[in-house]
């Protein structure tokens, strides 16, 4: 069984609608990430997540909000979407303590027409 | 503010052949630099590098950091199609466990 994983993998919404993206991980770490990709840009920081109280806004949150509901889980929500927000969107893990290495979910192609 | 960038942003070779991918880095309370391997879809991991002049290796990938130059570099010897993808560098940003990604280098290898 895959250690961080991604509901659902693939999404087509409306414009305006809301939408959440769910991510899990059973590696017990307590950091936890939100990125999108888009063609050409890299891995874009939207939120994250050092422990169940802590959520901090990463460079691209305007539009974005996030809830870590648990150690193992921590959902995007777009409250609104908007076709800029189309992209691949992955959730990622990492250990405390200086541990840098972090571990990604398999994504979510979100289109937003 | 932090930054990590890429070079060349795509590369075509054919199999056989070795490339260098470079990664240079600004950033403050430097750490590490870590390289991604990303194909269809999640990245994964390839290596960590915190001291200048010790390679790491892994098969025909190896990977060197250079301090003073604040660059990296990801060498792949006998290319092959498989090693198509794209490679992602990355610095924890400000010495946190946050992470800064290059745009990526998109190698294609082509039979």
């Amino acid at each position: 069984d895959a250690d961080v994983t991604q509901t659902p993998r693939n999404r087509i919404t409306k414009t305006g609608k809301r939408i959440m993206l769910e991510c899990s991980q059973t590696k017990g770490h307590d950091r936890m990430y939100w990125y999108r990709q888009d063609p050409g840009l890299g891995l874009r920081l939207i939120y994250y997540s050092f422990d169940v109280k802590d959520i901090n806004k990463g460079e691209i949150s305007d539009g974005y909000s996030v809830s870590r509901q648990a150690q193992a889980k921590f959902s995007l929500s777009l409250e609104s979407a908007i076709p800029n927000q189309t992209a691949l969107y992955f959730c990622a893990t990492s250990g405390a303590g200086g541990i840098y290495e972090q571990f990604f979910g398999p994504g979510t192609r979100l289109t937003v027409l | 503010e932090d930054k990590v960038v890429q070079s060349p942003l795509s590369l075509v070779v054919h199999e056989g052949d070795t490339v260098t991918l470079n990664c240079s880095y600004e950033v403050t309370n430097f750490r590490s630099l870590l390289w991604y391997k990303q194909e269809k879809k999640a990245p994964t991991f390839l290596f960590m590098l915190t001291s200048s002049g010790i390679e790491k290796k892994s098969g025909r990938l190896s990977s060197i950091l250079d301090k003073k130059e604040l660059s990296s570099i990801l060498n792949i010897t006998a290319t092959q199609t498989g090693d198509s993808a794209i490679y992602l560098c990355a610095v924890p940003q400000g010495g946190s466990e946050k992470l800064v990604f290059g745009k990526g280098t998109k190698l294609t290898v082509n039979p």
